[in-house]
């Protein structure tokens, strides 16, 4: 059974960038993509990104096309999320989520335990 | 991007009673291969986002049978026929079908 285990709260300053990281274990790595989404305080849910491992080729929502990077090290079962040009609006819960790879549609689980990253001056 | 629209956002139900949430999707969710991939999340508090439904009315393993997903084309809704406490939370529903997935806004869940 895939587990999916990030890295801890951060917190940041206006401008920089933070890379958050999603460790996978269970099942085979190379056999799904992972997604980032994340949820601001007291917001919904929004997509930013995937990355399938196996084919080394991301996908990004529009809304953070040129300041997401999604990477992954298939050595370690890691997935990574990078965001720069951080700024207040940024601050939220950061989740990896595993989707199927080669399937017609999207959907995710499991889901990782989130990351909170607060940016603030 | 699709637009994902629920109803009611918030919701206070007496336990062992039932509860509806409404979806709308604003392009149909219906693929060539016949398939309707609409998916329902519940968000407890304080946890990540868990899978109850895919494709509209199939129960994701482990998801008690009170919990039951129907609708076609744009229009959904999840049910809960009698609810129970663990049941709080937040309630999503999401397309899957076209990148980006989108989410509704959620639907808050509580015991009264």
């Amino acid at each position: 059974q895939v587990q999916l285990v990030q890295s801890g709260a951060e917190v940041k300053k206006p401008g920089s960038s933070v890379k958050v990281s999603c460790k996978a274990s269970g099942g085979t790595f190379s056999s799904y993509a992972i997604s980032w989404v994340r949820q601001a305080p007291g917001q919904g849910l929004e997509w930013m990104g995937r990355i399938i491992p196996i084919l080394g080729i991301a996908n990004y929502a529009q809304k953070f096309q040129g300041r997401v990077t999604i990477t992954a090290d298939k050595s370690t079962s890691t997935a990574y999320m990078e965001l720069s040009s951080l700024r207040s609006e940024d601050t939220a819960v950061y989740y990896c989520a595993r989707e199927p790879v080669g399937a017609v549609a999207v959907w995710f689980d499991p889901w990782g335990q989130g990351t909170l990253v607060t940016v603030s001056s | 991007d699709i637009v994902m629209t629920q109803t009611p956002l918030s919701l206070s139900v007496t336990p062992g009673q039932p509860a509806s949430i409404s979806c709308k999707s604003s392009q149909s969710l219906l693929h060539s291969d016949g398939k309707t991939y609409l998916y329902w999340y519940l968000q407890k508090p304080g946890q990540s986002p868990q899978l109850l439904i895919y494709e509209v009315s199939s129960r994701f393993s482990g998801v008690p049978d009170r919990f039951s997903g129907s609708g076609s084309g744009t229009d959904f809704t999840l049910k809960i026929s009698r609810v129970e406490a663990e049941d709080v939370g937040v309630y999503y529903c999401m397309q899957g079908i076209h990148l980006p997935p989108t989410f509704g806004q959620g639907t808050k869940v509580e015991i009264k």
